[in-house]
């Protein structure tokens, strides 16, 4: 199984709210991975988790609070996000983020709008 | 300063033509490159990697070729299809980023039968 799956497809929240992205993959991949996306834009790297422990933070807001329950599951936690944290939200997984040999599979992501 | 730069246009081609995507790095020492597909509203899937000591590496229709001196990479769809429609996009990984893979703002193919 080499799927990445993500929930919710879609998510519409006010800026009061509190929501919960989540993602699994069942690869034995041990690096996970948040990405956030805007229109025409490139993937911009959130956060990684590496054997459940979190090795990169790439400065983002505390708004944004990921969770790494166990080597399959991803989370991340939405609090008091604003209208321009609206984008398509990406999970990924590879085997090892410090081997830049490792492709990353990808979920097809949330797309999450603020209101 | 450091960037990644691919066609800055979409490219339009006709179908059974080649495809040629260009991405040029400045200012960084990728160890690795990778290509991935990305469709409208999905999440990018993996294509070809190629290593910093390698020229060329080829997968079915698909060709990636770097040059470390000229700093870029070439990617070739050869008999392309209107299904290779799709935004494509260059990714460096490079030791000193951490593990970070760094991913350029992608160019998009347009395929017409």
């Amino acid at each position: 199984d080499t799927e990445v799956t993500q929930t919710p497809k879609h998510l519409v929240m006010g800026m009061t709210n509190k929501k919960s992205l989540k993602c699994e993959q069942h690869m034995g991949h041990r690096a996970m991975y948040w990405y956030k996306q805007k229109a025409k834009k490139p993937p911009e790297l959130m956060f990684v988790y590496s054997y459940e422990k979190l090795s990169i933070n790439e400065s983002v807001p505390s708004r944004f609070s990921p969770e790494c329950p166990n080597s399959s599951l991803l989370n991340l936690h939405l609090h008091a996000l604003q209208p321009e944290d609206s984008a398509l939200y990406l999970c990924a997984s590879s085997q090892d983020y410090r081997q830049g040999q490792d492709e990353q599979y990808f979920g097809p992501g949330t797309r999450l709008t603020v209101t | 300063s450091q960037k990644i730069e691919q066609n800055s246009e979409a490219l339009n081609i006709q179908e059974g033509k080649t495809a040629t995507l260009t991405c040029n790095y400045t200012n960084y020492s990728p160890a690795y490159l990778q290509w991935y597909r990305q469709d409208p509203g999905r999440g990018p899937v993996f294509l070809l990697l190629i290593r910093e000591n390698e020229k060329e590496k080829r997968k079915e229709r698909l060709k990636v070729t770097f040059d470390t001196t000229l700093k870029q990479s070439l990617f070739h769809i050869t008999a392309s299809q209107p299904a290779d429609s799709a935004t494509y996009l260059c990714a460096l990984w490079t030791y000193n980023q951490g593990g970070k893979l760094i991913f350029g703002q992608g160019t998009e193919l347009s395929v017409k039968p």
